[in-house]
């Protein structure tokens, strides 16, 4: 069973820099093919997409936000650390991860986690 | 960007009825396209992929059909489960995945 969790702080400051830890079991980066990505969903609006990492190190980030964002990997934790820098209220959201569905290069997202509540306030 | 357009917005129909979602691409994205089900307070779970490949342990009554820039998800006869949000996404330009709206379907 593939399971995929979310952690990280609840509440950040403006400007501050937002790390999230997705923590998952049921397969390994050790296995090629392997991916897993990061979208969030503002309160009642639509899912967009933010970064993914794949088990050879290829990283891919949505444009509009590549300067804010950096993804790594832990192999040997099993985890996936998606980095956000200079936090505004727009990105008060729900952050999931979740894993890249298929082959490599599906760029298709199940399962997911539980996804974790980040609001952005001072 | 591929900007995706879901419609209608909501959508109210009755047990056993059939669901008709459409979501059309700005651009042409081949065959890459998903279909997810949000329920409330939980996380989106994949449907349909390639337009019209199901996802492991999808009921039947999931269809996706199209391809280029007019897709569409049908749901052949309602359960009162499948009240949720629908979303659409592309892969097609891998640089951006992108997500539409969201078409709400309410059972009555």
């Amino acid at each position: 069973q593939i399971t995929l969790k979310e952690s990280g702080p609840t509440l950040v400051k403006p400007t501050q820099t937002l790390m999230l830890t997705c923590t998952f079991s049921g397969f390994s980066f050790t296995t090629s093919g392997v991916g897993v990505g990061w979208i969030r969903q503002p309160p009642g609006k639509a899912l967009e997409w933010l970064a993914l990492i794949y088990w050879n190190n290829d990283k891919r980030y949505r444009p509009s936000l590549k300067r804010r964002l950096t993804i790594t990997k832990d192999t040997s934790k099993n985890q996936v650390v998606l980095t956000m820098t200079n936090m505004g209220p727009v990105d008060t959201a729900t952050y999931y991860c979740a894993q890249d569905y298929g082959d490599y290069g599906n760029n298709w997202f199940d399962p997911w986690g539980q996804g974790i509540l980040v609001t952005v306030s001072s | 960007e591929i900007v995706l357009t879901q419609s209608p917005a909501t959508l109210s129909l009755s047990p056993g009825e059939r669901a008709t979602l459409s979501c059309r691409a700005s651009q042409s994205v081949s065959d890459y396209l998903a279909w997810y089900q949000q329920k409330p307070g939980q996380a989106p779970r994949l449907l349909i992929y390639d337009a019209s490949k199901r996802a492991t342990d999808i009921p039947a009554r999931f269809s996706g059909s199209g391809s280029g820039t007019d897709f569409t998800l049908t749901i052949s006869s309602l359960e009162p489960e499948d009240s949720a949000v629908y979303y659409c996404q592309q892969r097609s330009n891998w640089q951006v995945i992108t997500f539409g709206q969201g078409t709400r379907v309410e059972i009555k």
